[in-house]
């Protein structure tokens, strides 16, 4: 079984610029969370999805970041316009059930670096 | 809310030698608790979870953590460390009301010869 796939692994873009992020979740996975690693803090939850629905999007840090989840299969995550401190390790991660005891498979990150 | 410390952003220990990673936990409700970790160039790997019943849980690779309430923490161990736990580790803990995570700062286990 394949597991959280992320694209790009790596991204570098200048300030002002757009990045979109994607993530394949575990197939049949309904629960869908984005969190961010910026550098030298802790992973930080951003949103959760339950198939195509924002079932909590508190930790957006602010209106340049738009999270979508077609369909409920794939997510994509853009950052418009990028500013410096969105650098960091954007992480995806899928769960087949809603608690919080169902385990939360988590892909390999994508790296972005806004310069 | 949650929080989650651990102590020690680097630990350093010989190849053989007892692992002990220490993570505590605050939660207003009973906590679930996670070990994940994150090998370089990796995403995070669960290790080992807490949910309810048996308050010492084993996980892969010979890490094992014991929930302690009283104490509320939940630290990691392994008996005998081996060049390739050398990787960081995260503790985090979330709660039969929310499932996201909330994550310490990680743990950099580094192992020498």
């Amino acid at each position: 079984e394949a597991g959280v796939t992320q694209f790009p692994s790596h991204s570098v873009i200048e300030k002002g610029q757009t990045v979109t992020l994607r993530c394949d979740p575990i197939s049949g996975h309904d629960n869908l969370y984005w969190y961010r690693r910026v550098m030298g803090k802790e992973i930080k939850f951003l949103l959760h999805f339950v198939k195509e629905s924002k079932q909590d999007e508190s930790g957006m840090p602010n209106n340049r970041f738009l999270a979508e989840r077609t369909g409920g299969t794939y997510s994509t995550l853009k950052v418009q316009p990028a500013e410096l401190e969105d650098s960091g390790v954007y992480f995806c991660a899928s769960s087949q059930d809603l608690w919080g005891r169902k385990t939360q498979y988590f892909g390999p990150g994508t790296r972005l670096l806004v310069l | 809310a949650q929080s989650v410390t651990q102590l020690g952003s680097h630990v350093s220990v010989s190849e053989g030698a007892l692992v002990l990673l220490r993570c505590n936990y605050s939660s207003s409700v009973p906590p679930y608790l996670f070990w994940y970790v994150q090998y370089p160039n990796q995403g995070l790997q669960l290790l080992l979870k807490y949910t309810t019943g048996a308050t010492l849980v084993k996980g892969i690779n010979g890490f094992e953590a014991e929930f302690k309430k009283s104490e509320t923490s939940f630290h990691l161990t392994k008996p005998s460390a081996h060049m390739s736990d050398a990787a960081e580790y995260f503790c985090a803990v979330s709660d039969q009301m929310e499932s996201t995570l909330t994550f310490g700062k990680g743990t950099m286990l580094l192992v020498s010869p």
